[in-house]
């Protein structure tokens, strides 16, 4: 089956300017997620979508941040304005909400620098 | 708050030398809990999981990892480490329904 898909790979932007992420999950995949990895640490959660549904933002810095998941399929994660912290790499993964413990499948991820 | 911590920040062995990555999670009741691990330059993949039965879980490429529910523990071990294992491994839990909680990680270097 083909993977999670992210893009771009890479972006270089300078700080108060704004981004923007892409993630296809795989096909069928009721949860999504979106997480920040920055160097030398584990991912952190930013924000989990049931569906088209927001499960839990509670990490995610409001302020700056946001993410969508239109009709339930792919999900864009913005950034506005960029801060040096930011410099990551954004981590998008999904699973299904079958028997078992579903795990979560992760896409390449997007790395960002802010400079 | 769950929370997942590792022992070993990075690791370095020789190859055909024993591997043991330490792990323990805090939550007080039923976890879902998983290896992933990070090849250089790719996305991180599951190595294994466990949610109830056997505690002795077996994974891919010869890795198993051992839930010691006493110990609030899953740790990952692999009896012959080969220099394709140098990779990040990451252990997490999950709470049903709920997202992934991962640990800082640890770094692997196998060498040759």
């Amino acid at each position: 089956e083909a993977g999670v898909a992210q893009s771009p790979r890479y972006k270089i932007i300078e700080k108060r300017q704004s981004v923007a992420f892409w993630c296809n999950p795989i096909s069928g995949h009721a949860t999504l997620y979106w997480y920040q990895q920055i160097l030398g640490q584990g991912p952190k959660l930013l924000i989990q979508f049931q569906n088209n549904g927001v499960v839990d933002d509670s990490q995610l810095p409001k302020d700056r941040f946001s993410a969508e998941r239109l009709k339930g399929v792919d999900s864009t994660l913005k950034i506005q304005p960029a801060k040096l912290e930011d410099s990551a790499v954004y981590l998008c993964a999904s699973s299904t909400r079958g028997t078992g413990v579903p795990e979560a499948f992760f896409g390449q991820g997007t790395r960002l620098t802010v400079v | 708050a769950q929370s997942v911590s590792q022992h070993n920040h990075h690791v370095i062995l020789s190859e055909a030398a024993s591997l043991e990555l330490g792990c323990n999670y805090s939550y007080g009741g039923t976890v879902n809990l998983f290896w992933y691990v990070q090849y250089p330059g790719q996305h991180l993949q599951l190595l294994l999981k466990y949610f109830s039965g056997d505690p002795l879980v077996k994974g891919i490429k010869g890795f198993e990892a051992e839930f010691i529910k006493s110990k609030f523990s899953f740790n990952l071990r692999k009896p012959s480490v080969q220099w394709s294992d140098t990779a990040e491994y990451f252990c997490a839990m999950r709470l049903e329904g709920q997202n992934f909680v991962f640990g800082p990680g640890t770094r692997l270097s196998v060498l040759p």
